[in-house]
């Protein structure tokens, strides 16, 4: 099924420890983006990816890097895990022209993130 | 800053009935505005768009409202079925695009 695909689905890490989530999508759209998902606090971008090739911070991008290897795949990297870091993470991406605000996201089934 | 209500108590409907769930805001001129569904385990699946010009918006039994006076949208399912029960969540969209906020969101049962 087309659509965006998220590993892994659950993760347990150590503080101090480093992952990296993996997204891909398979609808050619040019606008990729990372939300972290906390009960009671919404869904917050941590960042986003415009177009192949360029990355911006979003709301919370503290603890996290990311890279745009290729039009389909944008992925998430915790460098030093923080148990301030246990969250669901959901990849989204948008259509071509990158106007979500428009046609919505298109979520992934998000990685269950718990730091100890 | 802005700030998205949706109210956090969920709610219990009987199947049939219309389901109404509310989001309000604050300290924001959302140019539009988004309803999405979320299923437990689940991503937001994108359901309904409203523009900040536009009163009421359909889709087959969703209805959406939106009145920027009063800051507030309205979100309704008409002839609701156990299988409407989810979590619906708002996001406020600013008008460079690229600002999302989105609400925790309204948790849906619908019995049977």
């Amino acid at each position: 099924n087309a659509g965006v695909t998220q590993t892994p689905k659950f993760q347990v890490l150590k503080t101090g420890q480093s992952m990296t989530l993996q997204c891909a999508q398979d609808m050619n759209h040019n606008s990729m983006y990372w939300y972290r998902q906390d009960p009671g606090m919404g869904l917050r971008l941590i960042y986003y990816s415009a177009s192949e090739g360029t990355t911006d911070k979003g709301e919370v991008p503290n603890g996290y890097n990311v890279s745009r290897l290729n039009k389909r795949e944008f992925s998430l990297r915790l460098e030093s895990a923080a148990p301030s870091q246990t969250s669901v993470y959901f990849c989204a991406s948008s259509e071509a022209d990158g106007h979500p605000h428009y046609y919505g996201y298109t979520f992934g089934s998000g990685t269950r993130l718990t730091v100890v | 800053s802005q700030k998205i209500e949706q109210n956090s108590e969920a709610l219990n409907i009987q199947e049939g009935k219309t389901a109404t769930l509310t989001c309000n805001y604050t300290n924001y001129s959302p140019a539009y505005l988004q309803w999405y569904r979320q299923d437990p385990g689940r991503g937001p699946v994108f359901l309904l768009l409203i523009r900040e010009n536009e009163k009421e918006k359909r889709k087959e039994r969703l209805k959406v409202t939106f009145d920027t006076t009063l800051k507030q949208s309205l979100f309704h399912i008409t002839a609701s079925q156990p299988a409407d029960s989810a979590t619906y969540l708002c996001a406020l969209v600013g008008y460079n695009f690229n600002k999302f906020y989105f609400g925790s969101g309204t948790k849906l049962n619908v019995k049977p």
